[in-house]
């Protein structure tokens, strides 16, 4: 399988910084995909990389590299509407491969 | 514009039971996806659909199928259905296959589905 990491859960306060991990034990895929999901809602589309290195969209920035089997999401001046699960997702074409997710709480 | 629609939100079934659970796509997007997510768990690849064909299946028993319809909208049928197959299932469009260009996937609110 593609083994993919995440912590579990995430505490952080707002108007921080928070950086969630992702580990993989895999190869060969298109590129890895960060997906925000608040509590029953979907998962909604935040930043993708395909090659290494950093991918900034405003607050957002996430990070690949694929010789380490490593990625990150960074999370700037955290929000309150911030709280909610992170997904990362390794694609290879047609499907995802998800991994648990981290939910992450921010506190005032 | 309208984004993924699912049907129905909510659903309770009982074993053995058999369900369909309908998408519509984003207009002018092709390609269907299917995902079971378990309560704390990141969502699992159940199927691909792009113009009306299957094109990819993830490691689900046969007693879980689906099909394209030509307006692209789909279904997901589950049969004999078990206490294990109580989820949310995630419906996803992109407009193309997806590969390595920005093959983000835009998914509905979901289909609740508790068995009894």
């Amino acid at each position: 399988g593609q083994n993919i990491d995440q912590p579990t859960e995430m505490t952080a306060t707002e108007g921080a910084i928070v950086q969630i991990n992702c580990t993989y034990q895999t190869s060969g895929f298109n590129g890895l995909f960060w997906y925000q999901q608040h509590a029953g809602e979907a998962p909604t589309f935040l930043s993708y990389n395909v090659l290494d290195g950093l991918e900034e969209k405003g607050r957002f920035s996430s990070f690949l590299s694929r010789s380490k089997g490593y990625s990150y999401l960074l999370l700037k001046e955290l929000q309150m509407k911030d709280s909610a699960s992170y997904l990362c997702a390794l694609n290879y074409g047609q499907n995802f491969v998800f991994g648990p997710g981290t939910r992450l709480s921010v506190l005032p | 514009d309208a984004g993924v629609t699912q049907s129905p939100t909510h659903l309770i079934k009982t074993r053995g039971q058999q369900v369909t659970l309908r998408c519509s796509p984003i207009s002018g997007h092709k390609s269907v996806s299917w995902y079971q997510q378990v309560l704390g768990q990141g969502p699992q690849f159940i199927f691909q659909y792009y113009e009306k064909e299957e094109r990819g299946r993830g490691n689900f028993p046969d007693r879980f199928s689906a099909r394209q319809f030509p307006n692209y909208s789909s279904e997901l049928n589950v049969n004999a259905l078990l206490l294990g197959d109580s989820a949310l299932y995630l419906c996803a469009s992109s407009f193309l296959i997806t590969g390595a260009n920005t093959g983000e996937l835009f998914f509905g609110e979901g289909s609740r589905l508790t068995v009894l």
